[in-house]
């Protein structure tokens, strides 16, 4: 099976800090996400990346930035957490050739800015 | 712009009776639909998918969905709800080509023994 793992379940960070949120697919998969998921807002889509060195914006950039170095890896940067930035971060990939297929999910980092 | 909406925030249902999850979908092209859960502290869990054919598509745990597409909705079914199912339900669509999936707000089941 898809392994998707995202280094840390929770996370406490004080405000102004830059936080780095991992994620790593073991099945060489070209498509990769970031959504955060809040209370009644469901999952919002930050960045993504169809492959090593790309990234697009989703629909709620703000304050977030990814680095895809390595196709396996991607990473979620909080430039300088605030507390509305406080949330489930959830992270998935799937390959491009198949996209009539569900995304894998990792288990999700929740994020605490205090 | 594609977009997905869940009208409902909370279904309540007792064990053994049928269960129905409400979805609805805007695409501008044919639309790839699809259902996930998410048990708590977890991530979200694929459970079926609707791209072609039937219209009428059954996934893992005994959970099935019917696309309408003069409706344009996707309602998420089972027959006979298990207490075990309780969970935060997702719908989500994406139109053709590798547009990134849109996720509707999420549907909190509670199944009462």
């Amino acid at each position: 099976d898809v392994k998707v793992t995202q280094s840390s379940r929770y996370l406490v960070k004080r405000t102004g800090e830059k936080v780095f949120l991992e994620c790593v697919q073991d099945m060489d998969h070209e498509n990769m996400f970031w959504y955060r998921q809040d209370p009644g807002l469901g999952l919002r889509l930050i960045y993504f990346s169809y492959d090593v060195k790309m990234k697009e914006k989703g629909d709620i950039p703000e304050g977030y930035s990814v680095s895809r170095e390595k196709k396996e890896r991607f990473s979620l940067i909080l430039e300088s957490a605030s507390t509305n930035q406080t949330s489930m971060y959830l992270c998935a990939s799937i390959a491009q050739g198949a996209l009539n297929y569900g995304y894998t999910f990792g288990s999700g980092t929740r994020l605490t800015v205090v | 712009a594609q977009s997905v909406a869940q009208p409902e925030d909370q279904v309540n249902v007792a064990e053994g009776n049928p269960l129905t999850v409400k979805c609805t979908y805007s695409v501008s092209g044919n639309p790839y639909l699809f259902w996930y859960v998410q048990y708590p502290n977890r991530g979200l869990q694929f459970l079926l998918k609707y791209i072609t054919g039937d219209n009428l598509v059954k996934g893992s745990y005994g959970f099935e969905a019917e696309f309408n597409k003069s409706q344009t909705s996707f309602h998420l079914k089972k027959p006979s709800a298990l207490v075990s199912d309780s969970a935060l339900y997702f719908c989500a669509v994406r139109d053709g080509g590798n547009t990134p999936l849109v996720f509707g707000k999420g549907t909190r089941l509670s199944v009462i023994a």
